[in-house]
């Protein structure tokens, strides 16, 4: 029974290039959340997801950010036009039906570095 | 808003015990979670609290107090291993906010 995965583990982009980050949830598990983690910081909300519906994106930058999880298929973040403070480790959580758990399984992360 | 306090950085000894506090405020509580990292790893599930009064898990043990708005994550008999950032998060009505992490320095 696999975990949470996530790939790519690390992603290079140039300023001003696409970043897309996959995220397969748990089996059985239909709710995905993504949080961007800054060096030596916590791990802030970005957005949650059920299997196409987006329920809540109050973390979300409101432009280059989007973020969607189709009926088939892994759940995608996408950044837009990369610039440098976008920089971070970004990590996919799922849970199973309902509202997050009490337990949050997470995937190793992709760190995103923009040179 | 919500908001987590925690320490940023504690220290220890091997074989010791430390007690990492996390004090919360925030619009919906539904219990407190913790989660330990280590350094380029993946936070992973410790413990969580709904109710008040302290849950114990082998070596680690979490405590909440709801009217105080306070939790605190105890460590028993730390290893070299234990050296981690230890996060406190409140559960919402529909996501985890975590507080900023306490990094935790285990030396022999």
């Amino acid at each position: 029974n696999a975990g949470v995965m996530q790939n790519p583990r690390h992603l290079v982009r140039r300023r001003g290039q696409e970043a897309r980050l996959r995220c397969s949830p748990m089996k059985g598990h239909s709710h995905v959340y993504w949080y961007r983690q800054l060096p030596e910081e916590g791990l802030k909300f970005m957005v949650y997801l059920q299997k196409e519906n987006i329920i809540d994106e109050s973390g979300m930058p409101k432009e280059r950010f989007s973020a969607e999880f189709p009926k088939e298929g892994p759940s995608i973040l996408r950044i837009q036009q990369v610039v440098r403070g976008d920089s971070a480790a970004y990590f996919c959580a799922s849970s199973p039906q309902g509202s997050i758990s009490t337990e949050a399984f997470f995937g190793q992360g992709t760190r995103l570095t923009v040179v | 808003g919500q908001s987590l306090e925690q320490p940023s950085e504690v220290t220890a000894v091997e074989g010791a015990i430390v007690q990492i506090n996390c004090t919360y405020q925030t619009s919906g509580f539904y219990g407190l979670s913790w989660y330990q990292q280590h350094d380029g790893g993946a936070p992973t599930f410790l413990s969580y609290n709904a109710l008040d009064g302290l849950e114990e898990t082998g070596r680690f043990s979490s405590f909440l107090s709801r009217s105080d708005s306070y939790g605190y994550l105890l460590l028993q008999e730390l290893q070299m291993k234990d050296s981690a950032s230890y996060f406190c998060a409140v559960r919402g009505t529909d996501k985890l906010i975590f507080g900023t992490g306490t990094r935790l320095q285990v030396f022999p």
